[in-house]
């Protein structure tokens, strides 16, 4: 079955410090991996998107790895701002066809001043 | 336009109304779908239009639950005779290729349905 779990459920952290997400998915086969930032009352913004071969990707301050082999994802925050308060949703696609999107239910990160 | 556009943002509505739910894609935007989010929950797809047509409608909960396409652009979601459990944030995403490469899905901001 395809799933995409995402740990932890929440997190609070001190404004400047660092933080890592975590994803895991059994997707497959596997296309593409995507994190994406949801604000309160917004829809998800796209971060990152990843594919087979790459393992790393930047964003500013935010930065997705991915162990293809393990299927195993991660989204490190550096020097945390208020403003990255928000769920972070991790999205795996796998090659079946169109509708092929499968999603975790998210982190809800708040960091505090 | 810009973004992916959706009507309205917020709606409340007495159980057993019916409601419309308005996406406004992306210009050129071929794949739209439709997903619900409900609190503390991941996104759980209900239907998606690859132009007007509706190749995948598997997730839509019941058959009070319709979405049409016209023009290859607007879409609207209908739920009819409304109940408690369909209270939740309506999204809507459209992409340009259906998940295919690095192409990505915008989001709406949503439409949130409070059934009441």
């Amino acid at each position: 079955k395809n799933q995409v779990e995402q740990s932890p459920q929440s997190l609070i952290i001190l404004e400047g410090k660092n933080c890592t997400l975590q994803c895991n998915y059994t997707v497959s086969p596997f296309s593409n991996l995507r994190w994406y930032k949801q604000d309160t009352g917004r829809g998800p913004v796209s971060l990152t998107i990843m594919t087979f071969s790459e393992n790393t990707k930047s964003n500013g301050r935010y930065t997705a790895t991915l162990d293809a082999d393990t299927k195993q994802s991660s989204l490190h925050i550096t020097a945390s701002q208020l403003s990255d308060s928000a769920s972070y949703i991790c999205v795996v696609s796998d090659q079946t066809g169109a509708n092929n999107l499968f999603f975790g239910t998210g982190t809800r990160l708040t960091v505090i001043p | 336009g810009a973004g992916v556009s959706q009507s309205p943002s917020n709606k409340v509505t007495e159980k057993g109304k019916d409601v419309e739910l308005r996406c406004d894609p992306i210009s050129g935007h071929t794949a739209l779908y439709w997903y619900r989010q409900s609190l503390g929950q991941g996104l759980e797809f209900l239907i998606y239009f690859q132009g007007n047509s509706a190749p995948d409608k598997s997730g839509l909960p019941s058959d009070r639950f319709s979405a049409e396409r016209t023009g290859g652009s607007v879409s609207t979601l209908t739920i009819q005779r409304t109940q408690q459990e369909d209270s939740a944030v309506y999204l809507c995403a459209s992409s340009f290729i259906p998940g295919q490469g690095n192409y990505g899905y915008t989001f709406g901001s949503g439409t949130r349905l409070t059934v009441v």
